[in-house]
């Protein structure tokens, strides 16, 4: 099946821990996008990436890196300088920006501070 | 700067009821629009988009979405709803620049509950 795989599920943060959150896909799709999900404020975009080895900054990008060395995957890294990371984290992704397409969205994980 | 505002916040109904989630967006351009819904302990997924032509559309599960330029609106519908509709549901608008696709913009969300 293709589609979106976000691991870990659920992730625990210690006081002044970077943490990587895992986002794979296996469409073939050009762009990818890390969100970002707090109660009552939607999704607000953190990075993204409309192709390989190129990224921007989103919305709310401060206390966060990303990488795309490949394709098929868009890790997010939460830093120390992030003083709120405690959110549901969504990966999309998108075949290109290039016509008009719908994000596919992974399940999300959830990370919390310790 | 483009936003999207969607009005009901939490929104209770019983079985059959009918449903409008309303959704507003500012930007003076072109547009597309999406409806996502996200099930309890699912992932998001596209209800129905509108990028151009009838501006009324129709998605899965009987819902159903109308695009009123002129009130920069594109309100969601189901005539009646059932208590597998429970999900939070979002609105989200991307500029369509010739054809080309900015990034999307997400309202806060609107969370439906069906009483059975």
């Amino acid at each position: 099946d293709g589609g979106i795989t976000q691991s870990p599920k659920y992730l625990f943060r210690k006081e002044g821990q970077n943490v990587t959150l895992s986002c794979e896909q296996n469409l073939n799709h050009d762009a990818m996008y890390w969100y970002r999900q707090d109660p009552g404020q939607g999704l607000r975009l953190i990075y993204y990436s409309q192709i390989v080895n190129d990224f921007q900054k989103g919305d709310i990008a401060e206390g966060y890196s990303v990488s795309r060395e490949k394709k098929e995957s868009f890790p997010l890294t939460v830093t120390s300088a992030q003083k709120n990371p405690t959110a549901f984290y969504l990966c999309a992704s998108e075949m290109d920006t290039r016509g008009n397409q719908p994000q596919h969205f992974g399940d999300g994980t959830r990370l919390s501070i310790l | 700067a483009q936003s999207v505002s969607q009005h009901n916040h939490h929104v209770i109904l019983s079985e059959a009821a009918s449903l409008e989630l309303g959704c507003n967006y500012s930007y003076g351009g072109t547009v597309n629009l999406f409806w996502y819904v996200q099930y309890p302990g699912q992932h998001l997924q596209l209800l129905l988009k509108y990028f151009s032509g009838d501006p009324l559309v129709k998605g899965i599960k009987g819902f159903e979405a109308e695009f009123i330029k002129s009130k920069f609106s594109f309100n969601l519908r189901k005539p009646s709803v059932q208590w597998s509709d429970t999900a939070e549901y979002f609105c989200a608008v991307a500029a369509n620049y010739g054809g080309s696709q900015g990034n999307l913009i997400f309202g806060k969300g609107t969370k439906l509950s069906v009483k059975p």
